[in-house]
């Protein structure tokens, strides 16, 4: 299975403080995906990081990906309370399809 | 961003009724959709891609007669579930992705209650 792990599976943080998000896959892929999803809602796509990058930045958000680990991480810098929600990694595998595999994801609870 | 809206948000209804949701793209044209299950607390199981004008390829241990999908355009796909149980309760999301299909755009969801 392509299914990704995310680790941790709750986080718990005071407003300010950073938070990482760490995501693992089991075969080479083309792209990994960062997805936050709030209570009860679909899911918001943030970050698009390809094989062949190392790090992306968008806003508050930094992704990593090391390919020879096989895993990427999410930093939420500066965190607010409305950051509050699940965030989801999904990983589609190299070889032509892109339809992704997510993994179970990372509550994260952000207090004020 | 792209814009996938989803119909209806929650629906609750007896068993032995089917249910039909709708999943439709507003501001592009989607050549792929998928179709996702979602248990609380738990991530997202794929049941079924569908790609406009042919048969939804279902994922393993997902019933196509059970699920029935349909994706007659480019901006609409829908999830018939048929004689519908209360296992078959949860929160479906659609996604749709453009011809590139890198990224995908995703519905708000419909929760499902059956009784």
């Amino acid at each position: 299975s392509q299914q990704g792990e995310e680790d941790p599976q709750a986080l718990s943080i005071q407003e300010g403080e950073n938070a990482t998000m760490n995501c693992s896959y089991k075969t080479s892929i083309n792209n990994l995906q960062w997805y936050r999803q709030n209570s009860g809602r679909g899911l918001v796509h943030l970050i698009l990081i390809r094989s062949n990058e190392r790090e992306k930045h968008s806003g508050r958000l930094r992704v990593t990906l090391d390919t020879s680990k096989k895993s990427s991480s999410l930093l939420i810098t500066a965190s607010r309370a409305a950051d509050t929600a699940s965030y989801f990694c999904a990983s589609s595998p190299s070889g032509g399809s892109y339809i992704p595999t997510f993994g179970r994801g990372t509550s994260l609870i952000v207090h004020p | 961003g792209a814009v996938v809206s989803q119909h209806p948000s929650w629906v609750i209804c007896k068993s032995g009724t089917s249910v039909k949701i709708e999943c439709r793209s507003l501001d592009f044209q989607a050549t792929t959709m998928f179709w996702y299950r979602q248990f609380p607390k738990q991530s997202l199981m794929l049941m079924a891609t569908s790609n406009e004008g042919s048969k939804a390829t279902y994922e393993q241990g997902v019933e196509k007669d059970k699920f029935l999908i349909n994706h007659a355009s480019l901006t609409l796909s829908t999830l018939t579930v048929t004689s519908a149980h209360p296992e078959d309760s949860s929160f479906y999301i659609c996604s749709a992705s453009s011809t590139s299909g890198e990224t995908q755009y995703f519905g708000p969801g419909t929760r499902l209650l059956v009784l």
